[in-house]
């Protein structure tokens, strides 16, 4: 079965770049999504198709996609965005998402 | 405005049974496909299934096939999850998701969630 691998933590001081990465084979010949989940609360689409933002998600979000990984990259990071991250990935009919990564800001 | 509102949860024993059902509004429900995504306390999110747009597909994770079972009633703008022969394993927050096309292979992603509901498979 396929499989998205994700760092468990990455810390970022406020006002820096954050930027979170999603391994898997041929990663890059998919669509990659990206999930933001804060504590307590349902996960929000931040990221569709590899770098599309839905509306209503803050500009400092974007993402890219190639080779073998996805990366969620988050610019000028602010407190608020202190959450979890999830991406998602198509295995033929199947959703496939990554083991999270838990984002910081400090 | 798209809401969905899970139901159904609560406390089972190990090999019984439950039904979900989460009710939705602000959107053409027919139209569209649902799935359920759960997440075990403290884990990350897991697909569970989902019921295709055309309303002539079912897919479901390995670790629930041949025990959980998905179905939509279009007129009641309701998706259900039969859960039978629980497992201490599936103990979860389980959410519904509203699929943004009709199951596209590759293509879809969720849109919008439910606030989820709880299950829990103890003795």
């Amino acid at each position: 079965s396929y499989e998205l691998t994700q760092p468990p933590s990455v810390s970022v001081p406020p006002g820096q770049t954050a930027s979170i990465t999603c391994s898997g084979d041929k990663l890059g010949d998919k669509y990659a999504y990206w999930y933001q989940q804060k504590p307590g609360q349902s996960p929000v689409l931040v990221i569709y198709q590899d770098s599309k933002r839905p509306s209503g998600i803050p500009e400092r979000f974007s993402g890219s996609n190639s080779g073998n990984t996805a990366t969620l990259t988050i610019s000028g990071t602010q407190a608020m965005d202190e959450a979890d991250y999830y991406c998602q990935a198509w295995d033929s009919s199947s959703v496939v998402f990554g083991g999270g990564t838990k984002l910081t800001v400090l | 405005e798209v809401q969905l509102v899970e139901s159904g949860g609560g406390l089972v024993q190990p090999g019984g049974s439950l039904r979900l059902s989460c009710a939705a509004s602000g959107f053409t429900f027919s139209s569209y496909a649902m799935s359920w995504v759960r997440q075990a306390p403290g884990k990350g999110l897991e697909w569970v299934s989902a019921f295709s747009g055309s309303g002539d597909s079912t897919y479901y994770a390995d670790s629930v096939k041949g025990r959980f079972t998905i179905s939509k009633d279009n007129s009641k703008n309701t998706l259900y999850l039969q859960m039978n022969s629980l497992r201490a394993e599936d103990t979860a927050v389980y959410y519904c998701a509203k699929v943004k096309g009709g199951y596209s292979y590759g293509n879809d992603y969720f849109d919008y969630w439910g606030q989820g509901t709880l299950v829990t498979v103890s003795s």
